[in-house]
């Protein structure tokens, strides 16, 4: 089945910089990969997503790069405020069969200083 | 517009104990999936329902059993509680499966066994 790992685990930025959060999925079958935050006592929120058909997607501070033969996708945030504080997990599955499934990573709680 | 919507949103039960969890996906979403999330983990997939059918188990034991209802509402069903189940259960809708909609979770049900 599919393995997703996920880094860091933990990011604490100060305010305006840039936060990197790094994914790698082993299914080559894989192709749709979105992007969770999770805030404290709430389920996750879909944030962003891209295919496999796609190299890089942005919405506004949010930026996805997709490596498809290295299996490796990022998560991108520029000027981080303190309010993108969070815990933030990447997935993948396959979207070409009636079934889905996501397989997430574990995790990286993102702090973001004032 | 209402969002996912899960009910209870806290639990203690005891080993042993049977649970019924309840999950009305986002008006016009047909397809339902259900997650556990162990503390600091990502979610963990065990189903999906859509039309009422099951389209994918996840590698859980059979204590796990769910159903959708004609409503596309859903239930999450575990017997023979262990400790182990102590986790958050997530319900996630989507429009249909397939196709690569988004999955829009609910802020789910937070089980403790004791």
């Amino acid at each position: 089945g599919e393995n997703v790992e996920q880094h860091p685990s933990t990011l604490s930025v100060q305010e305006g910089d840039s936060a990197v959060i790094k994914c790698t999925y082993s299914d080559s079958a894989s192709n749709y990969f979105p992007w969770y935050k999770q805030e404290l006592g709430k389920g996750p929120q879909l944030i962003i997503d891209i295919r496999s058909n796609v190299g890089e997607k942005k919405d506004q501070r949010i930026a996805v790069t997709l490596n498809k033969t290295a299996k490796h996708f990022s998560l991108h945030i520029t000027e981080t405020q303190p309010e993108d504080s969070a815990v933030y997990f990447c997935a993948a599955s396959t979207v070409d069969t009636g079934r889905r499934a996501l397989t997430f990573g574990s995790g990286t709680r993102l702090q973001v200083q004032p | 517009d209402a969002g996912v919507t899960q009910s209870p949103t806290h639990l203690i039960k005891t080993r042993g104990q049977q649970v019924t969890l309840r999950c009305s996906p986002i008006s016009g979403h047909k397809s339902v999936s259900w997650y556990q999330q162990v503390l600091g983990q990502g979610p963990q997939f065990i189903f999906q329902y859509y039309e009422k059918e099951e389209r994918g188990r996840g590698n859980f034991p059979d204590r796990f059993s769910a159903r959708q209802f004609p409503n596309y509402s859903s239930e999450l069903n575990v017997n023979a509680l262990l400790l182990g189940d102590s986790a958050l259960y997530l319900c996630a809708s989507s429009w249909v499966t397939g196709d690569g909609s988004p999955l829009h979770f609910g802020n789910g049900t937070r089980l403790t066994v004791t």
